[in-house]
Order: structure tokens, then sequence, then C-alpha cells
């Protein structure tokens, strides 16, 4: 069966960078695309962008200059990388499996804190 | 970027009732709406996609319709383990954006 797994730093110091890594498994990589999604405290679902079964990506325009998407299919493992990290970053970060724009499969997420 | 307006904010029913969340768009969307439940303190879980089909394992008591800018969640006899949040997301233009969001509870 379909399962993702989110890993991540828990908190990281505000300007920093933010590196999330989801490790999916019962699929691969280079056949459905990988969402990330993140919930602040509270609130409701930001998309945050996509990496697709050929590799292409698309972002969040609002978050686009600090986002990078990326994989290793070897490892069936996706990366998020974002820098210039401030507070109002903190959030949930979650991965889901998507073999169109939905979402099928989640994670259960990773909490991360920007803190200064 | 397509705005995704959910209504109502938040929703108190009886055990038994049926109830509708909707989601309007800002310009057509071509049914490609999904929506999500997500319990208190877990992971957000696929209940529709491409605005009417039943996602794997959903109950049978969830449904959903619409098309164009206008779309409608609906939970026929509703149980004690619907009490959750649902969001609908669009995913005809990128970004991908979320509804606000809709807050069920038990009366």
């Amino acid at each position: 069966q379909v399962q993702m797994k989110e890993t991540g730093p828990g908190l990281v110091q505000t300007t920093q960078t933010l590196s999330v890594t989801c490790t999916v498994s019962g699929f691969s990589l280079t056949s459905y695309g990988v969402h990330w999604v993140r919930q602040a405290p509270g609130k409701g679902l930001e998309w945050m962008g996509i990496i697709w079964g050929d590799g292409s990506t698309n972002y969040n325009s609002a978050l686009k200059s600090r986002l990078s998407i990326s994989r290793d299919t070897s490892k069936s493992q996706v990366f998020l990388t974002m820098n210039s990290l401030q507070t109002d970053d903190t959030a949930v970060y979650y991965c889901a499996e998507g073999a169109y724009g939905s979402a099928h499969y989640w994670g259960q997420g990773v909490m991360v804190t920007v803190s200064s | 970027d397509i705005q995704m307006t959910q209504s109502p904010a938040s929703l108190s029913a009886s055990l038994g009732e049926t109830v509708t969340i909707e989601c309007r768009a800002s310009e057509d969307i071509y049914s490609n709406l999904a929506w999500y439940q997500q319990k208190p303190g877990n992971s957000p879980q696929l209940l529709i996609y491409d605005a009417n089909s039943l996602a794997d394992g959903v109950p049978s008591r969830f449904s959903g319709s619409g098309s164009g800018t206008q779309y409608s969640l609906k939970i026929n006899s509703l149980q004690s383990e619907d009490v959750a949040s649902y969001f609908c997301q669009q995913y005809n233009n990128y970004p991908f954006t979320f509804g606000s969001g809709t807050k069920l509870e038990i009366k």
C-alpha cells in the first residue's frame, strides 16, 4: 500500500533554510506526482508545490522565489527546500501522492517551528 | 490565482441529518475539484476527486456534485465520526488552491 513519511528538523532559526524529506513506498516516483502542503497552527491548508512523475515541478507563486522541490528516485525520496525562513513559516509540512491534481495519500506531517 | 470561497465556515448538525458544504471558484475549474476531511490531530484524507468521484474506502454517504464554478459536498446520515474540518481544492490551474475550510460539529 502507499505510504508517505516526512522527516525534518523540528526547529529552524529565522533566515535559515528548511529541508524536509518525504520517503515514499508503494508506488514509483516516476509514475506519480508528490505534492507539498503546509498548515500553520489552527489555520487552513496551503498548497506549496508539486513534482510530477516526469520530474517537472510547479510552485505556489507566493513561495516560488524561496522554494525548491527535488527528488532521488533511487531512494524513493522527495525533498522540499525553502530558504529565508520567517516565523510565519511555522507549520506542519505534509507530502502527499497525487496521480493528477488531487492528493490521494498523505503523510502524517512534520511540525516545523521557526524561531529567532 | 483562483480563489476558492467555501461556506459555511462552521456547521453544527444532529446525528442522522444531511449536511451540505459549498465551494465557489473565482473562475471555471472544469470539475477539477477535490474534497478532503481532516479530523482533529490527523492528516487530511481525500474524500472526493474530479468533483464527484468517491475515493477508495470512503463511505457512500459522502457525495460530491457541481460544475463550472459551483461545487458541493453532501454528507447523508451524519455520524459522530464525521466531526472534522472539510476543505475543497481546485487543481485546474496553478497554483492549486484550497478553500478556507468548514468545521463540522455535532449538535
